[in-house]
């Protein structure tokens, strides 16, 4: 089964950092673009960044308003994509999802299929 | 770059049909074909609808149907049915981010 696991959210206090984990399966990982998406509590889904596969030197892009704090990385040795967020503000507070774009058996689309089920991230004093 | 522009809520009774818009600009929207659009139910992850702007993955209902016109993008679900209310999301991907829209509320009276 394909799949995306996202671990290592949780409470973290304003200015701190956190790192988590998106863990993939049933696909070939070194070769699949990972994305990060996040949603506060009720509200929409908002690009984080993403990073692309060896071929592309695991080139990375983030949203205007991220860059500069988070870092996406990845160890293909171990099928996991990393988000490090520091500087943490309270705005950060969201599920923060990993997600990989829509491939069929000749192409790869852009648009994404293959959600992680969120890891919750709550900035607070 | 903004959010694209959806309306907050629609809604509609079952069996009719409804259209969600999503307006962005000349760079996003109306710059490509990369337009998608996503459903949501409370507490899930998004679900891919539709791809480049007009084509269902495969096992989503073909009463689900995507359009573009200039910078403004549509899904229409016909025939509505009870589990299609939930949350509705579009998204251009460029070449240096991903867009989304603010989100649609579709109700099913």
């Amino acid at each position: 089964e394909v799949q995306l696991v996202e671990s290592g959210g949780g409470l973290v206090q304003p200015g701190g950092s956190l790192k988590l984990s998106c863990a993939a399966s049933g696909f070939t990982f070194s070769d699949s673009a990972i994305h990060w998406v996040r949603q506060a509590s009720g509200k929409g889904l908002e690009w984080v960044g993403r990073i692309r596969s060896k071929p592309y030197n695991y080139a990375t892009a983030y949203a205007a308003s991220m860059k500069g704090r988070f870092t996406i990385s990845r160890d293909d040795s171990k099928n996991t994509a990393y988000l490090q967020m520091i500087s943490l503000k309270t705005e950060d507070t969201a599920v923060y999802y990993c997600t990989r774009r829509f491939c069929s058996s000749t192409n790869c689309y852009f648009a994404f299929n293959i959600w992680g089920q969120g890891t919750m991230v709550t900035v607070s004093s | 770059q903004s959010a694209l522009t959806q309306p907050a809520s629609v809604s509609g009774s079952p069996g009719q049909s409804i259209t969600i818009s999503c307006t962005g600009t000349s760079s996003d929207v109306g710059g490509n074909n990369y337009v998608s659009w996503y459903q949501q139910h409370p507490g899930k992850a998004p679900k891919l609808m539709i791809f480049d702007v007009s084509d269902r993955p495969s096992g989503v209902s073909n009463r689900f149907s995507g359009s573009k016109s200039g910078n403004t993008a549509s899904l229409t679900i016909s025939g509505l049915q009870a589990e299609d209310e939930a949350v509705y999301y579009c998204s251009s991907y460029t070449s240096t981010s991903v867009l989304f829209g603010g989100g649609t509320k579709l109700t099913v009276l």
